[in-house]
């Protein structure tokens, strides 16, 4: 079965720019969450997707925005690029919405350098 | 402040030591409590978690971890370490209940002599 898949790998943008990032769940899967991990820190969440709406937020600004797609794929947009956002982008799928026994699969993540 | 701390920034042991990876805790209720382990350029994957019960629990690859309430303390052990264990272990909580939204510690990387 094939994980959760995250695309591109890498990516550089300038400041000011917008990225958006790709994630496709494990099949079956039908919530989507997203996390950010700057260099030498551990992730940080930022949106949690489940049946294509929003069931949680992280302490991010406005600029950053997901969605989830019919087929539970999601996207995460990024507006305004700043060097900070300079980060490794998680996704991660779960069968469920948060349930103990419903464990997260993480991707191996979008490595997005802003220059 | 609600806060996960892995005070251990860098361990090195030798290949077949025993080790421990400390993780503490400050939220005001008994979260749930996992490790991950990531290997350079991969995503993280769960070794373990703990939500009630028995407070030493299993988890994949040789691993356990003891949950000390009165120390706010969920401890990561393995008896016998390989050389492929050498990567970033990270300690989280889910204080809300809901684990898809989890309060990660700043990591611990792990380094394997031969």
């Amino acid at each position: 079965d094939a994980g959760v898949t995250q695309s591109p790998t890498h990516l550089i943008k300038t400041r000011g720019q917008h990225v958006t990032l790709r994630c496709s769940p494990i099949s079956g899967h039908k919530s989507v969450s997203w996390y950010q991990q700057v260099l030498g820190q551990g992730p940080q969440f930022i949106f949690q997707y489940y049946e294509k709406e929003e069931r949680g937020r992280g302490n991010f600004p406005d600029r950053f925005s997901a969605r989830q797609f019919p087929n539970y794929s999601s996207e995460l947009n990024v507006n305004a690029l700043l060097l900070g956002d300079s980060a490794l982008y998680l996704c991660a799928s779960s069968k469920q919405g948060g349930s103990y026994n419903s464990p997260l699969h993480f991707g191996n993540g979008t490595r997005l350098t802003v220059t | 402040a609600q806060s996960v701390t892995q005070p251990d920034i860098h361990i090195t042991v030798s290949e077949g030591a025993s080790l421990e990876l400390r993780c503490n805790y400050s939220y005001g209720a008994t979260p749930y409590l996992f490790w991950y382990v990531q290997s350079p350029g991969q995503g993280l994957q769960l070794l373990l978690k703990y939500f009630s019960g028995d407070t030493l629990v299993q988890g994949i690859k040789g691993f356990e971890a003891e949950f000390k309430r009165s120390q706010s303390s969920f401890n990561l052990r393995k008896p016998s370490v390989h050389w492929s264990d050498a990567a970033e272990y990270f300690c989280a909580v889910a204080p809300s209940g809901n684990n898809n939204d989890m309060r990660f510690g700043a990591g611990t990387r792990l380094t394997v002599k031969p």
